[in-house]
């Protein structure tokens, strides 16, 4: 079964560094998300992204976060200087063409900012 | 009030029972409910989807929406210890999944 793919699993990094979270999303999908799960929090939505524009975003997406399809497999999440309270689970979904379709996850990757 | 409201647990079961697991809302809008399984250091995995009132089944799993209680339920028949897991409950009116804390479900061999 196809599936979201996410690197690295763990993440580590100084504060005030830049970080790039990489995803593959299901090969046919069209809608992307990134969302992040703080230790012992629930899965908080981060953005979404369509047709190469954000779609909706929430307060914690910030001018520190961007994101990017930079061909036609690849998303990313980036941050540009890390800050402690970034550390989390960061999670990638995507779901299909047709409207109404669930979105499906990958196994994340863990940031660690130190 | 929490737009979702979820039980974290946990909850300890006997194998072979049937499981209840529920989350409340507060936003009428919310047209799409879903239940998700996430095991540990995993990410959550799509278990039932459904967009009206009513219930839905697929093998031993069971969705609930009554939306004039705004009131979602996933019920587990014939619980095994492979079921052990956090259940997140997950809505949405857009594109953006609002989800439930989870419920760390445990079931005994």
């Amino acid at each position: 079964e196809p599936e979201v793919t996410q690197t690295p699993s763990h993440q580590v990094t100084q504060m005030g560094q830049e970080v790039i979270l990489r995803c593959v999303p299901i090969s046919n999908h069209l809608y992307f998300y990134w969302y992040r799960q703080i230790l012992g929090q629930k899965v908080e939505f981060l953005v979404s992204f369509y047709n190469n524009e954000i779609s909706e975003k929430s307060e914690i997406f910030d001018d520190q976060f961007s994101v990017e399809r930079p061909d036609g497999s690849n998303f990313t999440l980036k941050i540009r200087s890390t800050k402690l309270e970034d550390s989390a689970m960061y999670f990638c979904a995507s779901d299909g063409e047709e409207s109404n379709q669930p979105q499906h996850f990958g196994d994340g990757t863990r940031l660690s900012i130190l | 009030q929490k737009e979702v409201e979820q039980d974290p647990g946990p909850l300890s079961v006997p194998e072979g029972a049937i499981v209840s697991l529920n989350c409340t809302y507060s936003n009428s809008a919310f047209q799409y409910f879903m239940w998700y399984r996430q095991y540990s250091r995993k990410g959550p995995e799509l278990l039932m989807y459904t967009y009206s009132s009513g219930n839905k089944e697929d093998g031993r799993f069971t969705a609930q929406v009554d939306k004039s209680s705004k009131y979602i339920s996933l019920f587990i028949r014939d619980s095994q210890p492979s079921d052990s897991a956090t259940y997140l409950c997950a809505m949405s009116k857009t594109y953006k999944y609002i989800f439930g804390t989870g419920t760390r479900l445990k079931v005994l061999a």
